[in-house]
């Protein structure tokens, strides 16, 4: 069975920041990695997905993820946030066409 | 093109009452998925249809949810009789079937909250 850990429920970081999202997971078998956002009553967006291939991944608004296969992490940054990239950030794997498997999401606070 | 809708957006019920969440996926989309975000907990796959048929429903907790999706269109996820533990969001995804063996992207409504007093 797959897993995922993110491990800081909240990170609070001053605007213009850099800032990472820690994601780890736990799977016998290869699987696809993904982040998604919920801003703030809006239903969750998918900000980038790891399939193959380049194990940097870009998605939008800046952000960027590496799979990192030794560790068996796919942790999410940014060099820069703004105050609208406060949301909650969830990490997610999925084997196939089975099932998103999400970790428990990480509240990003940016003030200014 | 209009995303994933779900109804209601809010729906607060008294424990044992029956509650009926509507999800309406994006045109096109054969495959349907519902998911619960428990409090301050993980969210977590309730179930998994391909057109009208149930390809999944291994996250379902219980025999009090009923999910149904006649015609391959909109589902309804009926909760009966509503139980406290059952507070929640509720999601709802859509996503292509992949003729090319790829994986598809799953998108999300916005959740219906569920409240049971």
């Amino acid at each position: 069975a797959q897993s995922v850990t993110q491990l800081d429920s909240q990170v609070p970081v001053f605007e213009e920041a850099p800032v990472e999202l820690r994601c780890n997971y736990s799977s016998s078998v290869s699987v696809y990695l993904f982040w998604y956002v919920q801003y703030p009553n809006q239903g969750l967006q998918l900000l980038l997905k790891y399939l193959s291939g380049s194990t940097l991944v870009k998605g939008i608004n800046g952000f960027e993820a590496e799979f990192n296969k030794s560790q068996t992490s796919f942790h999410l940054r940014k060099p820069s946030v703004h105050i609208s990239d406060t949301a909650e950030y969830f990490c997610a794997v999925r084997r196939g066409f089975q099932k998103l498997v999400f970790g428990t999401g990480t509240r990003l606070l940016v003030s200014p | 093109e209009a995303g994933v809708t779900q109804f209601p957006s809010h729906s607060v019920i008294e424990k044992g009452q029956t509650v009926t969440l509507r999800c309406d996926p994006i045109s096109g989309h054969d495959n349907l998925y519902w998911y619960r975000r428990v409090m301050g907990k993980e969210i977590k796959f309730l179930l998994h249809f391909v057109k009208e048929s149930k390809q999944d429903e291994s996250g379902m907790p219980n025999n009090r949810f009923l999910a149904e999706r006649t015609g391959g269109t909109y589902s309804t996820l009926k909760v009966q009789p509503a139980e406290l533990e059952d507070s929640g969001v509720y999601f709802c995804a859509s996503s292509q079937e992949s003729t090319s063996g790829g994986v598809t992207e799953q998108f999300f409504g916005p959740g219906t909250r569920l409240t049971v007093l």
